[in-house]
């Protein structure tokens, strides 16, 4: 079975802190993905990455950086952390297109506060 | 333009009955993937199922199938014989031609009772 681990299940950081939000995955995926889920909002993407070193914006990455220096290793980075920023992260990966049944796998999501 | 709709915020059933969920959605290109997904109170997304565009067949996993109308571009979740443990958030996502990238509807929380 295919697993994806954020590094933490509940973060609490202070406004302006720079956050790093960690997620592995262990399946060989190409892709891996950032998702931030709010209320009433449904999952919006924030980054995507399709290969190592390389990624691409999603809906709503103002704010957000990301890394991919390892094929199995994708990060989030909030540069400074704003309260708007308090949300539930959740990262994905699969399969590069090619097996168009196979979905996105993710991990248990990431609660982060900021005060 | 929403490209995906799930009307129904919140949604309640009586355990052992069925359930619809519905999910419409918007595109232009033919080749497409649907999918389902559950999210239970403990946070994690768990795939359901997938219909594909060209596929002739309703797609069916166990107690889940999928209701799928390409002409009214519809895509309802059918839970049959609904159990305490479908209690949960769902939803719908679409991916669009040769993209990998997935599009999310804002979810219907599903509420089963005794």
């Amino acid at each position: 079975d295919v697993k994806v681990t954020q590094s933490s299940r509940y973060l609490v950081k202070r406004t302006g802190e720079k956050v790093f939000l960690e997620c592995v995955q262990d399946m060989d995926h190409e892709n891996m993905f950032w998702y931030r889920q709010d209320p009433g909002l449904g999952l919006r993407l924030i980054y995507f990455s399709y290969d190592v070193k390389m990624k691409e914006k999603g809906d709503i990455p103002e704010g957000y950086s990301v890394s991919r220096e390892k094929k199995e290793r994708f990060s989030l980075i909030l540069e400074s952390a704003s309260t708007n920023q308090t949300s539930m992260y959740l990262c994905a990966s699969s399969p590069r297109q090619g097996a168009n049944n196979q979905p996105q796998h993710f991990g248990d999501g990431t609660r982060l506060s900021i005060l | 333009a929403q490209k995906i709709t799930q009307t129904q915020p919140g949604m309640f059933v009586q355990e052992k009955e069925a359930v619809t969920l519905d999910c419409t959605y918007d595109t232009s290109d033919p080749s497409y993937g649907l999918f389902w997904y559950k999210q239970p109170s403990s946070g994690e997304m768990i795939f359901l199922i997938y219909q594909g565009s060209y596929d002739q067949q309703n797609a069916t996993e166990g107690r889940y199938s999928l209701n799928f109308q390409k002409a009214r571009k519809s895509a309802n979740l059918v839970i049959s014989a609904s159990q305490l443990g479908d209690s949960a958030m769902y939803f719908c996502a679409m991916r669009e031609g040769d993209t990998d990238k997935l599009i999310f509807g804002t979810g219907t929380r599903l509420q089963v009772f005794p």
